[in-house]
């Protein structure tokens, strides 16, 4: 069993929506959890890390964390083109599959 | 922006070939990584570095191996290339950062790749 599951997307959304991405995993040992960014034919980059329960906001971006459903999501709010990518979810520097976002004008 | 160096960018090479994948990080991080990915798939954990003289193999069954003499380089090695082992290599290094929560978050920073063409 994957560390990390990514089973939705594509997600396509129109500009100024919320985006929606979830991620699930097995190891309840898990203590945290990160959300990449990649564009195409570019490497990962890091949006946001999760440690505890609950949210995380940072900016348009909110990471949330339910360690008793072991579920991590990440919301981005007002989304635009350029947050058209496909999003990673990791943790112990390992990847899910990744969803792929885009944002119609 | 991050420090790190993968070279080449783009190689294309016959099978039996040996290889060297470079990686070199100006950021004196400790922990370093090989991650391969194919085109819209995911990234695979190949080879990973808690610092010198440390190689471990990751998840992705790889005839690849690594070396880490110094804390700057970590080098991945094809003995003999085949189609196979066409895809993207990525080299990542770590850091731990503050974030505003006053959190310790363990940050990769990636090379920009290399895509590899065995032919």
């Amino acid at each position: 069993q994957k560390e990390v599951e990514q089973n939705s997307g594509p997600l396509s959304v129109p500009e100024g929506a919320i985006a929606s991405l979830n991620c699930t995993y097995s190891d309840r040992v898990s203590q945290s959890f990160f959300w990449y960014r990649q564009y195409s034919g570019k490497s990962p980059e890091l949006i946001m890390s999760i440690y505890s329960n609950g949210d995380k906001e940072d900016g348009r971006f909110t990471a949330q964390l339910n360690k008793a459903s072991q579920y991590v999501s990440l919301l981005i709010r007002d989304s635009q083109p350029s947050d058209s990518a496909t999003y990673l979810c990791a943790r112990d520097m390992r990847f899910g599959a990744g969803t792929r976002l885009t944002v119609k004008p | 922006e991050a420090d790190i160096y993968q070279t080449p960018r783009y190689l294309v090479i016959g099978t039996g070939k040996k290889i060297t994948l470079e990686c070199s990080q100006t950021m004196g991080h400790d922990k370093m990584y090989w991650y391969q990915q194919d085109p819209g798939m995911e990234l695979h954990l190949i080879h990973y570095s808690y610092g010198v003289n440390s190689t471990e193999k990751g998840d992705l069954s790889s005839e690849s191996t690594v070396s880490r003499i110094r804390t700057e380089h970590f080098p991945l090695t094809l003995e003999s290339a085949r189609p196979s082992h066409t895809s993207q290599y990525l080299c990542a290094s770590s850091d731990y950062t503050l974030d505003r929560q006053g959190q310790l978050n363990e940050k990769l920073f990636f090379g920009s790749g290399t895509q590899l063409s065995v032919l």
